[in-house]
């Protein structure tokens, strides 16, 4: 069984820094490109980053591109998201995602992150 | 690239057929695929225009359409098919989700 399991998130200041992480099983991590989802309350489907299966490749949202780095570690079946300069419309549920490409076809149960001061 | 998602909202009854529809603003190919989220939980794959053949889907879930138009039908709606349905381009980075389509029980 495919498990995505998020944690990083809670709440942070704006203009701090997050870091989330997402523990994968269940499949063989290293064939799967990887996502980054958030969905802000209330709200729709917002795609964050994603990168391919290998990390040579990478992908980001508008409405992140630079202040955030994602990234993987292929060994430890890990997918991590960096973003900088958080600000209040960062606040969402953060989804990790497994890719066959760019299709989304497993999803985490997501970690909640809230920047307020 | 935009997509927009019609109806917004769709009040059906159980064994109704509904049919969504999404528009992107610019030809993508067959690279569209639709979700459905249910309150308090994650989005599941229903349909891959690319890929039309995915596993653990009921087949009253159909799509079609290709360029710019799609639609996403539902035959004979269950109680577990209300919910809300978000198309999503793969064609080009970055991908991006129509607004979502609620659909629910009358």
């Amino acid at each position: 069984e495919v498990q995505l399991v998020e944690s990083g998130g809670g709440l942070l200041q704006p203009g701090r820094s997050l870091r989330l992480s997402c523990e994968a099983s269940g499949f063989t991590f290293g064939d799967n490109a990887m996502h980054w989802v958030r969905q802000r309350p209330g709200g729709g489907l917002d795609w964050v980053s994603g990168i391919s299966w290998d990390g040579s490749k990478t992908g980001y949202g508008d409405s992140v591109k630079g202040r955030s780095t994602i990234s993987r570690d292929n060994a430890k079946n890990s997918l991590f998201l960096q973003m900088d300069s958080l600000r209040p419309e960062d606040t969402a549920l953060y989804y990790c995602v497994r890719g066959q490409g760019t299709v989304l076809v497993s999803w985490g149960q997501g970690i909640m992150v809230i920047v307020s001061s | 690239i935009q997509l927009t998602q019609s109806p917004s909202f769709l009040s059906a009854y159980v064994g109704d057929t509904v049919t969504l529809t999404c528009r992107a603003s610019q030809g993508i190919g067959y690279y569209l695929a639709w979700y459905q989220q249910k309150p308090g939980k994650a989005p599941k794959l229903v349909f891959d225009a690319a890929s039309p053949l995915q596993s653990g889907v009921p087949s009253r879930f159909s799509g079609s359409g290709s360029g710019t138009e799609f639609t996403l039908t539902i035959t004979s709606l269950q109680p577990e098919d209300f919910a809300s349905y978000y198309c999503q381009q793969h064609s080009i980075y970055p991908i991006t989700f129509g607004p979502g389509t609620k659909v629910e029980i009358k």
